[in-house]
């Protein structure tokens, strides 16, 4: 069964300053990747995605993030935070055998200080 | 905007009653499938329909069952309500393929007291 690790809970940083925010997954043959950002008592707003092809994919608001196949990882990133940035982000995976029903992580809680 | 609409909002419900959550989706996409995310968790998938059909259920009881109709708008019903149903509801339509992004709604937010 194909799973996603967050392994950071929350993550605080300084506004302008960079950030990565960990994924791992587990699948048996080609993972489906994405990003999600959800801000408080909203739904899903998916920041980009990875299915084949160049391993380093641009998203929305400047968050970028590469696929590591030898360390199963879809990290994301971000040169420069902006306060408006705080939110809880999700990494998501769906695989060729599970249909397109997403297996999200737990997520990550991003807080960014002034 | 995603163009995919839930409601209601917020519901409060008692424990052993029945609840139906509703689900617009985008236009165009024929593919809605319904997340349960449990406060400070990620989304779960609890299933999936398709041209009206079951495509895909996750690992939920019976008790949580759905409906898609012909203008592929959706209904999550839930009977027997447990304190461990509160949870944010979310519903997300797509165009069907694996590939295709999917569109979350804004969530229906249920409290079982």
């Amino acid at each position: 069964a194909q799973s996603v690790t967050q392994p950071d809970i929350h993550i605080t940083v300084s506004e302008g300053a960079s950030l990565e925010l960990r994924c791992n997954y587990s699948y048996g043959a080609t993972p489906y990747l994405f990003w999600y950002v959800q801000s408080p008592g909203q739904g899903l707003q998916l920041l980009l995605k990875y299915f084949s092809g160049d391993t380093l994919v641009q998203g929305i608001k400047g968050f970028e993030a590469e696929f590591k196949r030898s360390q199963s990882s879809f990290n994301l990133r971000k040169p420069s935070v902006h306060w408006s940035d705080a939110a809880e982000y999700f990494c998501a995976v769906v695989g060729e055998t599970s249909g397109s029903r997403l297996t999200f992580g737990e997520g990550t809680q991003l807080t960014v200080n002034p | 905007e995603t163009g995919v609409t839930q409601s209601p909002t917020h519901l409060i419900k008692t424990r052993g009653q029945q609840v139906t959550l509703r689900c617009s989706s985008q236009s165009g996409h024929n593919t809605v499938s319904w997340y349960q995310q449990a406060l400070g968790q990620g989304p779960q998938f609890i299933f999936q329909y398709y041209r009206e059909e079951e495509n895909g259920r996750g690992n939920f009881p019976p008790r949580f069952s759905g409906l898609q109709f012909p203008n592929y708008s959706s209904e999550l019903n839930v009977n027997a309500l447990e304190l461990d149903d509160s949870a944010l509801y979310l519903c997300a339509s797509t165009k069907g393929q694996l590939t295709d992004t999917q569109y979350f709604g804004p969530g229906t937010r249920l409290t079982v007291l």
